[in-house]
């Protein structure tokens, strides 16, 4: 089955404790996405990727890394997280962001204390 | 920096009634433009994309337009069905900010009421 997969779904933690989401993708495709989901602010992309080894910056990128070193996970990382990051982040692909849909994960709620 | 906005916030309608969901966006140099629907608690399902050369896509009950020069699109959904009920999301890749960048609106949450 074609899914984009997230983990974890739900995480509390601490401020200023590493942590990583996981993102894995079995389409093959070549674009993915970072988003977070704040309550009246919709979705803002954080990073996206093109391709093995290029990321880049997306609206709201401060406090954020990835990398992409397989095609298939495109890891977020908070490597010191504060409560502001407290939000819904989802994962996203396509194989092509200019003229294919981007299928979503179903979303990973992370509140940092 | 394209901003894309969805009115009306909210919608509440009578079950079988045809309605109309919008989209706008500032800077007409977009890609193409995806409708989204989101369950409460979920990740986001597509419904439709139409690519920027495209004037409308169809699938089932819903309808979607897309009329770039005035910097709008619109989802019609006839028939109106309570599981229709969700939070519709248009989403916009393009911009100056090229087409690896993607802007959300803020969603319209709609509820059908039996």
């Amino acid at each position: 089955e074609a899914q984009v997969t997230q983990n974890p779904r739900y995480l509390i933690t601490v401020t200023g404790k590493k942590l990583t989401v996981t993102c894995s993708q079995n389409m093959n495709h070549e674009y993915m996405s970072w988003y977070r989901q704040d309550p009246g602010r919709g979705l803002r992309q954080i990073y996206y990727s093109m391709n093995v080894e290029v990321t880049d910056k997306g609206d709201v990128p401060e406090g954020y890394k990835v990398s992409r070193k397989e095609k298939r996970n495109f890891p977020l990382i908070l490597e010191s997280p504060s409560p502001n990051q407290t939000s819904l982040y989802f994962c996203a692909s396509s194989l092509s962001s200019r003229y294919q849909p981007q299928h979503f994960g179903d979303g990973t709620r992370l509140s940092i204390l | 920096k394209q901003e894309v906005t969805q009115i009306p916030a909210a919608l509440s309608v009578p079950e079988g009634e045809n309605l109309v969901l919008n989209c706008s966006f500032t800077d007409s140099a977009i890609y193409n433009l995806q409708w989204f629907r989101q369950d409460p608690g979920k990740g986001l399902t597509s419904l439709l994309l139409i690519q920027s050369s495209q004037r409308e896509q169809t699938s089932g009950r819903l309808n979607a337009s897309l009329d770039k020069s005035s910097g709008r699109s619109t989802l019609y959904i006839a028939a109106s069905q309570p599981g229709d009920s969700a939070t519709y999301l248009c989403a916009v890749p393009g911009g100056s900010g090229g087409y690896q960048k993607v802007t959300f609106g803020t969603g319209t949450k709609l509820q059908v009421i039996p």
